[in-house]
């Protein structure tokens, strides 16, 4: 598609649930970024991808964040065992190249309570 | 460590006046900059960029100055309209390490007054 669309817009987990977070990035761009961003503030890198391959994961927290990119499917982000502080929106974004301009998706609100 | 920093948390302006929105970065590494406008309960808008080799941008009534010895960016909104009221985010990446993630400032929001 055109725009970067992200599933669901909202989700409640309670804590020590599972959350799934989908991306589908605009057609024909290879890379996809995970940012998160908490209480407003400034936006969080978390991981990217190069089509299906991990990109760059250093903003990943490891123990309870996984993600993935497989072909033909929209990309997802899964957070095991929900935490509090796990409550922000977190935003997809795709580019062309690496280096090319991110465009955004318009996020999931994610509330653990 | 706050690599890129919005020293102003808010701007009101005018209809028809200019906003001008500042940005200032710390790491050197940094390449490219871009500006990001965000409403509410939306992803953030691309707006306008500029790579480290140039110290000037425009696109409409949108111009993105860089000053590379001062560490510094700004974006200048000339008419402003009150459509432009959102908050603008600044973002840097350094495209020989950072694979291309997005170091972003905390956000100005602008106000704009008809």
């Amino acid at each position: 598609g055109e725009e970067v669309a992200q599933t669901p817009k909202h989700l409640v987990r309670g804590e020590g649930q599972k959350a799934k977070l989908y991306c589908a990035p605009i057609k024909g761009h290879s890379y996809v970024f995970w940012y998160q961003q908490v209480l407003k503030n400034e936006f969080k890198f978390l991981i990217s991808f190069q089509n299906e391959n991990v990109f760059d994961e250093t903003g990943m927290p490891k123990e309870r964040f996984s993600a993935k990119c497989l072909p033909n499917s929209p990309c997802s982000l899964e957070i095991q065992a929900t935490k509090l502080e796990d409550s922000a929106v977190y935003f997809c974004a795709s580019s062309l190249t690496k280096t090319d301009t991110q465009y955004f998706g318009p996020g999931t609100r994610l509330t653990v309570l | 460590d706050q690599q890129v920093k919005q020293n102003s948390p808010s701007l009101s302006v005018q209809e028809g006046r200019i906003s001008i929105l500042n940005c200032d970065y710390t790491n050197s590494m940094f390449d490219y900059f871009l500006w990001y406008k965000k409403y509410p309960a939306e992803g953030p808008t691309f707006l306008i960029s500029i790579s480290s080799i140039k110290d000037k941008n425009e696109d409409g009534r949108f111009t993105v100055f860089l000053n590379k010895s001062a560490k510094h960016l700004s974006l200048h909104i000339v008419p402003s309209q009150p459509g432009d009221s959102a908050v603008y985010f600044c973002a840097a990446s350094d495209s020989g390490t950072s694979y291309g993630k997005l170091t972003f400032g905390q956000g100005t929001i602008l106000t704009v007054h008809p």
